[in-house]
């Protein structure tokens, strides 16, 4: 129940094109939604967070969705640039504790 | 940069020794979280502190300890080390309770031959 299920394990997209990553979870008790950002040889990085209260949360190029109901929430890159390809890990956590964290998606963009 | 330093970048060790890797909060974080991550196993919560006091264990091997000192750096020390305890070890600071927000530092990097 502390799981969460991230999708795809990689993915490649065009210069340009919208990326699009997915997360499940079951922990209905999970009250903070981060996503992550690592790139080679780096600590994951706070890209954009979302609680259970908005559907939706825009930053730049950046949007997380999220679904209650279903227990799910993506992440949506748009415009997606090559400086964008790193590795990229959505995670969950309830009342300030530990993360829990996807397995992480491999993303490309190729020029 | 994150504003977590962590000590040292690398570490090359033989089976069955003892290492200490070290982590310096964010200024005014109280909290300190550890993570192993590896490639089978993705990002793994080991451990959390808070102000000097173990607040929450994870999936930390008996042969792991932690310990947050009074200037709240803390030191996460692995012995009788194994082939698989080889990962990338990271610390994760946050600001006095209720913010969820975890700022990660670079990792150190621990391979045991």
């Amino acid at each position: 129940q502390q799981q969460v299920k991230q999708s795809p394990q990689s993915l490649i997209v065009q210069k340009g094109g919208i990326s699009i990553i997915n997360c499940a979870y079951e922990n209905t008790a999970f009250d903070y939604f981060p996503w992550y950002q690592q790139f080679p040889g780096k600590g994951p990085a706070l890209l954009i967070a979302i609680r259970p209260d908005v559907s939706e949360k825009k930053e730049g190029r950046f949007t997380i969705s999220f679904n209650k109901s279903a227990k799910q929430f993506s992440l949506h890159i748009m415009d997606s640039q090559p400086g964008d390809s790193a590795t990229y890990f959505c995670a969950a956590s309830t009342r300030a504790q530990k993360l829990v964290f996807g397995q992480g998606t491999r993303l490309t963009i190729n020029p | 940069d994150s504003g977590v330093t962590q000590t040292p970048k690398h570490l090359i060790t033989a089976t069955g020794q003892r290492v200490t890797l070290r982590c310096s909060p964010r200024s005014g974080d109280l909290s300190v979280y550890w993570y192993q991550q590896s490639l089978d196993q993705g990002l793994q919560f080991l451990i959390q502190y808070y102000n000097g006091e173990e607040r929450a264990k994870g999936n930390i091997l008996e042969r792991f300890s932690a310990q947050q000192f009074p200037d709240l750096h803390s030191e996460l020390n692995l012995s009788s080390l194994e082939l698989g305890d080889s990962a990338l070890y990271f610390c994760a600071s946050s600001a006095p309770t209720g913010t969820d927000t975890q700022y990660f530092g670079p990792g150190t990097r621990l391979t045991v031959l």
